[in-house]
């Protein structure tokens, strides 16, 4: 069973500041098959990056993704207010067919 | 325009049973990989169940041999039949299409969950 990990559990930044995010696998992910979704409270999860570094449809470009084997890194460039939420990595693998990280919240400074 | 649109969520006695229901507009259910995916309160997302293009189903360790998971292509609908419900089982159950082509096996679209309450 792949296990992911998520780095900071919180973080705290102003608008304008740069997000570094990371998500660490106990086993090396498929990069094809690892995702990052954004969740805001009282909505449903929306995917941000598939594929590691795919951005999905209408997501801005201050969002990147990267990384390989277990390390794994979403990037907001430049936060705006709407930015503010949790982020959970997600992979796709065996026994769960499926498995989230345990999210990072990105909160107000 | 894809929405999921969940149904079904209840509050229910321990040892009970529900079925959840999602309705799919926007696109073919039975074209798709299709998963449950639910949320404690509180807490982050857990998936549950998936069923795949060709009806194969797969269950995360917490719900199998409880709940089962089934489409009715006449209907577009994707169901979770939950038994044997333990409090741990409460969440919000959010139905979710996966995507396709480099987007295979992530999740692309969510419904906004139905809330199944598991209590006496």
């Amino acid at each position: 069973e792949i296990v992911l990990t998520q780095s900071p559990g919180t973080l705290s930044l102003s608008p304008g500041e740069r997000a570094t995010l990371s998500c660490r696998a106990s086993q090396r992910v498929d990069s094809r098959y690892l995702a990052w979704y954004q969740q805001k409270p009282g909505q449903a999860p929306r995917l941000l990056i598939y594929a590691t570094s795919s951005r999905a449809t209408g997501i801005p470009d201050r969002f990147s993704g990267s990384g390989s084997g277990t390390d794994f890194t979403l990037t907001i460039s430049r936060l705006e207010p709407e930015d503010f939420a949790v982020y959970y990595c997600q992979q796709f693998g065996r026994s769960p067919l499926f498995t989230f990280g345990p999210g990072t919240k990105v909160d107000i400074k | 325009e894809v929405q999921l649109l969940e149904s079904g969520g209840d509050l229910v006695q321990p040892g009970g049973s529900l079925r959840l229901s999602c309705a799919a507009s926007g696109f073919t259910v039975s074209r798709y990989g299709m998963s449950w995916v639910r949320q404690a309160p509180g807490k982050g997302l857990e998936w549950v169940s998936a069923v795949g293009t060709v009806d194969d189903t797969y269950y995360a360790d917490s719900v199998t041999g409880r709940f089962t998971i089934s489409r009715d292509i006449s209907e577009n609908t994707l169901y979770l039949q939950m038994t044997s419900l333990t409090a741990e089982d409460t969440a919000v159950y959010h139905c979710v299409r996966e995507g396709r082509g480099a987007a295979d096996n992530q999740f692309d679209y969510w419904g906004q969950g139905t809330l199944v309450t598991v209590s006496s």
